[in-house]
């Protein structure tokens, strides 16, 4: 299994601001994703963080909205940015340490104003 | 594309009771289908898994199903307690990536 932490755990913006999300793994993960769950709802993948290349993103996200980075096999960040108050949701990223099994970070709950 | 369908949405049981929520999925080279046990305001949690070559697999009161010929699998809880009470979601993963598909999520309610 893998232990994931994320900071912040929540946070309040103003709209047209950004926030960086952290997203750290206890040991080298060989995948790792970011997703959105809005209240209520399942939850829907935003990207594929790949380490040392661009993150690959699913249909209806684009990078300048998300800008993903990963430096490292146990650290991602996902930046939203220009944020509006559709954005308001919960942010989880998820690490795959035997490309099968995800195991998730506690979320950040972004609520935008 | 890829589409997993999950039923019911919610489900309410007397505690004692078993559960079923059952999930079909559209791609037939999907191999691997975890569950995932989601408390308010927690994190999912994984429960459960089956792989595409096995048709069963059981963990105490839980256990899941697979009907590869059929596109579906289905989560089983025996002798539901309040502390099962949250939102399960099913998950397939998609062929030739790691990437999940998660279903609509089922909220289970255990009556006490």
């Amino acid at each position: 299994s893998a232990v994931i932490s994320q900071k912040p755990s929540r946070d309040i913006c103003q709209r047209g601001t950004s926030l960086t999300i952290q997203c750290q793994v206890d040991s080298q993960v060989t995948m790792m994703f970011w997703y959105r769950q809005q209240p209520g709802q399942s939850l829907t993948l935003i990207a594929t963080a790949n380490q040392g290349s661009e993150a690959t993103y699913e249909s209806g996200f684009v990078i300048d909205k998300f800008p993903i980075s990963r430096p490292n096999l146990t650290f991602s960040t996902l930046t939203v940015s220009n944020m509006s108050p559709e954005d308001s949701s919960i942010y989880l990223c998820s690490g795959d340490p035997s490309a099968d099994t995800q195991y998730f970070g506690p979320g950040t709950r972004l609520t935008v104003l | 594309g890829e589409n997993v369908e999950q039923h019911p949405s919610t489900l309410s049981v007397q505690e004692g009771d078993s559960a079923v929520i059952k999930c079909t999925y559209s791609d037939s080279a999907s191999n691997y289908f975890p569950w995932y046990k989601q408390e308010l305001g927690k994190r999912p949690q994984l429960i459960i898994d089956i792989r595409s070559n096995v048709g069963e697999k059981k963990d105490q009161r839980i256990a899941v199903t697979l009907n590869k010929t059929a596109k579906h699998f289905s989560l089983h809880i025996t002798e539901t307690q309040p502390e099962d009470s949250a939102v399960y979601f099913c998950a397939a993963i998609t062929s030739g990536t790691y990437k999940y598909i998660f279903g609509t999520g089922t909220r289970l309610k255990v009556l006490a």
